[in-house]
């Protein structure tokens, strides 16, 4: 079984500040890991995916995220945020080793509230 | 660009009744999920479908049944609604293999039972 923890509920910046999600998750086998983003009466979207290969992912809108193995972490950053980034993001992980075990464990948010 | 619709974006039902949240995806996804979300507690896995007429339990079954005659569509169905089950909605598909495939995603139905 996985879980993932997302350290932050809120995440309050201003305007051209740089921002960290973090996101933590456990696991007994090694995992895919995601980041979703959910803006105001929307569903969630993909922002980026670690499959393989470089640790350092980049996604849309800005948005890259680092995989930390030995830290069993994929924190989501951005150098500088917008107003229009304010949503709720979703960090979530699924199992490598396919078959039916191709569900998202989801991690329970961080709403990263952009202000001018 | 895989579209995910869910019937309704708001729905107001009664204790008792029986509800029907319908999802229809047009990418011949094999996998469909339905998820709840609510406040401080993130997307919680109610059931899953891998094939037309399959499914599995996710994390919250209790209180619901689903239902995949055609690929394409997948429905949630509350048997006699009560007011814990008042929460939004998500509806997801993703195609077969889909551990490194990402979900598409719906906008959501919210629903609340009165």
């Amino acid at each position: 079984a996985q879980s993932v923890t997302q350290l932050d509920s809120q995440v309050p910046v201003f305007e051209e500040a740089p921002v960290e999600l973090r996101c933590n998750y456990s696991s007994s086998v090694s995992v895919y890991l995601f980041w979703y983003v959910q803006y105001p009466n929307q569903g969630l979207q993909l922002l980026l995916k670690y499959l393989s290969g470089s640790t350092l992912v980049k996604g849309i809108n800005g948005f890259e995220a680092e995989f930390n193995k030995s830290q069993t972490s994929f924190h989501l950053r951005k150098p500088s945020v917008h107003i229009s980034d304010t949503a709720e993001y979703f960090c979530a992980v699924s199992d490598r080793r396919g078959g039916s075990n191709y569900k998202l464990t989801f991690g329970k948010g961080t709403l990263l509230t952009v202000n001018p | 660009d895989v579209k995910v619709t869910q019937s309704s974006r708001y729905l107001v039902k009664r204790t008792g009744e029986k509800v029907f949240l319908e999802c229809v995806q047009d990418m011949d996804h094999e996998n469909m999920f339905w998820y709840r979300q609510d406040p401080g507690l993130g997307l919680r896995l109610i059931y899953f479908s891998y094939d037309v007429k399959m499914k599995e339990k996710g994390d919250i079954p209790e209180g619901y049944s689903v239902s995949r005659e055609k690929k394409e569509r997948f429905s949630l169905i509350l048997e006699s609604a009560s007011t814990n089950q008042t929460s939004m909605y998500l509806c997801a598909s993703s195609p077969v293999f889909g551990g490194n495939q990402p979900q598409h995603f719906g906008d959501g139905t919210r629903l609340s039972i009165l």
